[in-house]
């Protein structure tokens, strides 16, 4: 296991409906990231946190809110999703001060209907 | 921002074979260039990187060499077996604290 754990793994929701994903590491990590990841396209950044704070928002719709409130969980909340939405949610984590590799987490598979 | 071109989308080769997959890169500050194996419904799993301050790093059967000068790496793979068959990222940071940006990934297939 690599130590990023995702819940959940399989999320049905509708578009009035708010809901939130969660991710926590027990890497001791610093550094922590959601990505996107849909059919037939890379894996996109969306949010990055470091040392706690959020560094990097890209370009992500306000339907989409994260949240760290320490450096071991990170938080996905969502709302009034569209089906265009529906994507793999991949969480990650780093350690902030080395240029090392991020681990993932297994992610949550998510449908709006 | 880092901008990374992956290709080719797809590859096929037969076992045995070497597989070659090329990644170019826009930011000259990117130092850190990691490559990541997907398998069908797991996530994505570091299989080698390389640094900026290396041009080439090999782990058995795998090897990934580094043009810092034309700002592109590449992912080799010889002897390829079945179990290879997966897709493939590479991705590009610019150090410590800032998130991989990656490619579109490679499809490999590799036939028995």
């Amino acid at each position: 296991e690599t130590g990023v754990t995702q819940t959940p793994r399989h999320l049905v929701m509708g578009m009035t409906n708010k809901k939130s994903l969660k991710c926590e590491q027990h890497l001791g990590h610093n550094a922590m990231y959601w990505y996107k990841q849909s059919a037939k396209k890379p894996l996109e950044l969306m949010f990055v946190y470091s040392l706690e704070e959020r560094v990097e928002n890209n370009s992500v719709p306000s339907r989409f809110s994260p949240e760290c409130p320490n450096s071991s969980h990170l938080f996905l909340h969502l709302h009034t999703l569209q089906p265009e939405d529906s994507a793999l949610y991949l969480c990650a984590s780093s350690q902030a001060r080395l240029n090392t590799e991020a681990f993932f987490g297994q992610g949550t598979r998510l449908t709006v209907v | 921002g880092e901008n990374v071109e992956q290709h080719p989308s797809t590859l096929s080769v037969q076992e045995g074979d070497s597989a070659v997959i090329k990644c170019t890169y826009s930011d000259s500050a990117s130092n850190y260039f990691p490559w990541y194996k997907q398998e069908l419904g797991k996530r994505p799993q570091l299989i080698i990187d390389i640094r900026s301050n290396v041009g080439e790093k090999k782990d058995q059967r795998i090897a990934v060499t580094l043009n810092k000068t034309a700002k592109h790496f590449s992912l080799h793979i010889t002897e390829t077996q079945p179990e290879d068959s997966a897709v493939y990222f590479c991705a590009a940071s610019m150090g410590a604290g800032t998130a991989l940006i990656f490619g579109k990934g490679t499809t490999l297939s590799v036939s028995s």
